[in-house]
């Protein structure tokens, strides 16, 4: 099983702010990677896949890199509405897994 | 546009089977290039893939469930359906339903449904 560490597991941050989110793979994955965003009470919502590209409709402050085992979600200047949990999730295996997390809150 | 809506009991007791049934509106679950995932969440925790099926039949699952759960399709119905069996309380989750297509990611995703399972 791939397993899928984020860092950190909370990130306190205040609008305007950027935010640099980490997702670090057991084995390379290429860039068989994907990030999704989930507010409470809702389903996640697709943000980046392979890595690097945006998900339809996702707006151009969110931006992902990396490449093998060490990747990044970023968020250039952090809006209201982006106050919520992030999971990066690897599709290199079939077995798919999903990291723990990382909540972005308002500080 | 595509819509995923799952149903099912929202009480299971333990050692009981959880079934769960995911309808497909918008669009066919025939089509090529996809495959249709089970993801479940226990409250406040993180996401776990349960395991995924192809229009074929061909089925995949997360080996941390032990042969416990078998994923089907119906292309007549346009859904797609989950059965764990001998739950336990650590089943206890919500269960969604998303469409995973080959090369990207899961989207979209059905609302989610609460399963407890509980004497």
């Amino acid at each position: 099983e791939i397993v899928l560490t984020q860092s950190p597991a909370t990130l306190s941050l205040s609008p305007g702010e950027r935010a640099t989110l980490s997702c670090r793979a057991s084995q390379s994955l290429s860039n068989y990677l994907a990030w999704y965003q989930q507010k409470p009470g809702q389903a996640p919502r697709l943000l980046i896949y392979g890595a690097s590209y945006r998900a339809t409709g996702i707006p151009a402050r969110f931006s992902g890199s990396g490449s093998g085992t060490d990747f990044t979600l970023t968020i250039s200047s952090l809006e209201p509405e982006d106050f919520a949990v992030y999971y990066c999730q690897q599709r290199s295996n079939w077995a798919l897994t999903f990291g723990g997390g990382t909540k972005v809150e308002i500080k | 546009q595509l819509q995923l809506q799952e149903s099912g009991s929202g009480l299971v007791k333990p050692s009981q089977t959880l079934s769960l049934t995911c309808a497909v509106s918008g669009g066919s679950i025939s089509s090529g290039g996809y495959s249709w995932s089970w993801i479940r969440q226990p409250p406040g925790k993180g996401l776990e893939w349960i395991g995924n099926i192809y229009h074929s039949g061909s089925a995949f699952y997360n080996p941390s469930l032990k042969g416990r759960v078998t994923i089907s399709v119906d292309g007549s119905q346009n859904q797609f359906s989950l059965k764990v069996t001998s739950v336990t309380a650590a089943d206890t989750a919500v269960y969604y339903c998303a469409r995973d297509q080959v090369g990207t990611g899961f989207d979209p995703w059905g609302q989610g449904t609460l399963v407890t399972v509980s004497s």
